[in-house]
């Protein structure tokens, strides 16, 4: 168990629909990070939060947007979904700083239909 | 653009044997290298890592190998177990800029009893 928890562990949904993933990250950890597996892919940075700001962004699609509350936990909202989204998408966190590693939570598997 | 690649997607070896797992890279800035282990329905779990600084890191029956002048690093299991079958991730991070960790695609391992 690496202390991040994240929720649902399965979402069915339909195209056009709009999804919130949520993530709390370890106890201690100021950065939380999302990525995204899709199938025969390795796993693909989206955007990271530090302390409550965004941190760093990947290729991030605009119909995705992540937040990071004051209690650390963290959302990413997908929106208009489309086939294409459905995925395994994982939240990270780490202490702070570079070089260190990240922990990752069990992922939430998402199904367009 | 793949940074990250682990050409090979599946490995076999018969256990009490060595495993060795390869990884390249392209991006020269990449500076710290870490090695994921994943099962299914589960997130990947930190195994071990090294710096730039260092060309070999050891902990247990895992050793990571870095050759920087061949942007090539490895992964060494022995002696291997039937609980070391999983996927395995290797990940690049650029200390100097994002924190955020690039990926493989994974090497499927399977330890045979």
């Amino acid at each position: 168990d690496s202390g991040v928890t994240q929720t649902p562990k399965h979402l069915i949904t339909a195209t056009g629909q709009r999804v919130t993933l949520r993530c709390s990250p370890r106890s201690g950890d100021l950065s939380v990070y999302w990525y995204q597996q899709s199938l025969d892919q390795g796993l693909q940075f989206l955007i990271q939060y530090y302390n409550g700001e965004e941190r760093a962004k990947g290729n991030i699609l605009e119909r995705f947007s992540a937040q990071q509350f004051p209690d650390l936990h963290s959302e990413l909202n997908l929106s208009s979904l489309e086939l294409g989204d459905s995925a395994l998408y994982f939240c990270a966190s780490s202490v702070v700083g570079r070089g260190n590693e990240q922990f990752f939570g069990p992922g939430t598997r998402l199904t367009v239909l | 653009d793949q940074q990250v690649k682990q050409n090979s997607p599946s490995l076999s070896v018969q256990e009490g044997r060595i495993s060795i797992l390869n990884c390249d890279y392209t991006n020269s800035m990449f500076d710290y290298f870490l090695w994921y282990k994943k099962y299914p329905a589960e997130g990947p779990t930190f195994l071990i890592s090294i710096s730039s600084i260092k060309d070999k890191n050891e902990d247990g029956r895992f050793t990571v190998f870095l050759n920087k002048s061949a942007k090539h690093l490895s992964l060494h299991i022995v002696p291997s177990q039937p609980g070391d079958s999983a996927v395995y991730f290797c990940a690049a991070s650029d200390q100097g800029g994002s924190e955020k960790l690039v990926f493989g695609k994974g090497t499927k391992l399977t330890v045979n009893p």
